[in-house]
């Protein structure tokens, strides 16, 4: 069975950091290309990065190149997202999902607030 | 990279049929046959309802269709049930390892 756990979410402060992450189990994780999916409270979804499954190909949305990166590790099937110079908007639940979006986990709460 | 454009609702009474649109650009849908949708219920992660357009995951009932002209895509929902009341979302990939979601659709069975 498929498991995308995703953790790292919390209260932070304008301007500050924060690193996500996310554990796959129930595939072969180096097999597949990885994303990072936001959603804000009461809003729509937002994609925000995407990884290929050799980390060879990334790409950002608009409203966060420049300041979050993602990365991977696929000894630990592992998916990270380093969040950097946070800003209200950032406030979602960000959700992990596997390449096709097939799988979603159930997302880590990130709230941006002084 | 702008939000593809979805209507905010859509209403049906069950036994139904119902058509969410999905409008993009030359630089997403219309370039490309990778458009997706998602069901979404409160408080759950959305779930895998079409992909590439038309095809659907094993498990997804076959009340669920998609299509695609140009820069527009569509799911048609059959046979409406109360049990389809949620918000559905497309998604499009935009090239360069780009995606993009759709702005997001309430289904409201009447």
């Amino acid at each position: 069975e498929v498991q995308l756990v995703e953790s790292g979410g919390g209260l932070v402060q304008p301007g500050r950091s924060l690193r996500l992450s996310c554990a796959a189990s129930g595939f072969t994780f180096d097999d597949y290309a990885m994303h990072w999916v936001r959603q804000a409270p009461g809003k729509g979804l937002e994609w925000v990065s995407g990884i290929s499954w050799n980390s060879g190909s990334i790409g950002y949305a608009d409203s966060v190149k420049g300041r979050f990166t993602i990365s991977r590790d696929n000894a630990k099937n592992s998916l990270y997202l380093q969040m950097n110079s946070l800003r209200a908007e950032d406030t979602a639940l960000y959700y992990c999902a596997k390449e096709n979006f097939d799988y979603w986990g159930q997302g880590t709460l990130v709230t941006v607030s002084s | 990279q702008s939000a593809l454009t979805q209507p905010a609702s859509v209403s049906g009474s069950p036994g139904q049929s119902i058509t969410i649109s999905c409008t993009g650009t030359s630089s997403d849908v219309g370039s490309y046959n990778l458009v997706s949708w998602y069901q979404q219920h409160p408080g759950k992660a959305p779930k895998l309802m079409i992909y590439e357009v038309s095809k659907r995951p094993s498990g997804v009932s076959n009340r669920f269709s998609g299509s695609k002209s140009g820069n527009t895509a569509s799911l048609t929902i059959s046979g409406l049930q109360a049990e389809d009341e949620a918000d559905y979302y497309c998604c499009s990939y935009a090239g360069s390892s780009l995606y993009v979601f759709g702005t997001g659709t309430k289904v409201t069975v009447l």
